[in-house]
């Protein structure tokens, strides 16, 4: 079975710090996703990112996929109460292989 | 109007009851997915489907029964509930252009 780890599990930060997520597999995928989960929703696409080495900017998040296509970070600079939620990564082989999430609480 | 929709949005039952979970998806797409969520262990496969005749096995499909009646429609079956699959359960439904998985809102399942 392909796993797709994730770092940290937990997170709970101030208002305005800086953090990373990341998504760590012994596999290579031909692209890997991330997607954010509110609570009482469904995860909602973020960004894909397909070549070594892409970086992706969405405002105040940075995505980088791994040269070697098999781990990938999340930044997110200046952290805002918006920003709680869980994120998850998603590697694509034939199918989407999740990670095990990073849950993010931001206090004003 | 969603454009994926899952029924019941929480539902309580006993071992060994048979229990049905519904999706319906107005997105006009081929890919429906079935996904179990437990904390600390993401979403993980249980079945999917890339057209009405075609149904495939996910990561943890023991236990499950799966019934593609349309495009739109994509039914999940517990024939005899046990408590360990007390979990969150979402459909989703994806494009082959880009694979954008779309999501349910979920159904939260409690068995006792």
């Amino acid at each position: 079975t392909q796993l797709l780890e994730q770092s940290p599990q937990f997170l709970s930060i101030q208002e305005g710090e800086n953090l990373t997520v990341y998504c760590n597999s012994s596999s290579v995928f031909s692209s890997l996703q991330w997607y954010r989960q509110e609570p009482g929703e469904g995860p909602v696409l973020l960004v894909t990112v397909v070549t070594g080495g892409e970086v992706k900017k969405l405002k105040r998040l940075t995505f980088q996929f791994g040269d070697a296509r098999k781990d990938s970070s999340l930044h997110i600079t200046a952290a805002q109460p918006g920003d709680t939620g869980l994120y998850l990564c998603a590697g694509d082989t034939d199918k989407l292989i999740f990670g095990t999430g990073t849950r993010l609480q931001v206090f004003p | 109007d969603a454009d994926v929709t899952q029924t019941p949005r929480n539902r309580i039952t006993k071992t060994g009851k048979r229990i049905m979970l519904e999706c319906s998806q107005t997105k006009g797409h081929d890919r429906m997915y079935w996904y179990r969520q437990d904390p600390g262990l993401g979403l993980r496969l249980i079945y999917y489907s890339f057209d009405v005749k075609d149904i495939n096995k996910g990561e943890i499909s023991d236990g499950y029964s799966v019934s593609r009646q349309a495009q739109a429609k994509f039914s999940l079956s517990l024939e005899s509930a046990i408590p360990n699959q007390t979990a969150l359960y979402f459909c989703a439904t994806s494009d082959p252009i880009g694979e954008t998985q779309y999501f349910g809102p979920g159904t939260r399942l409690l068995v006792l």
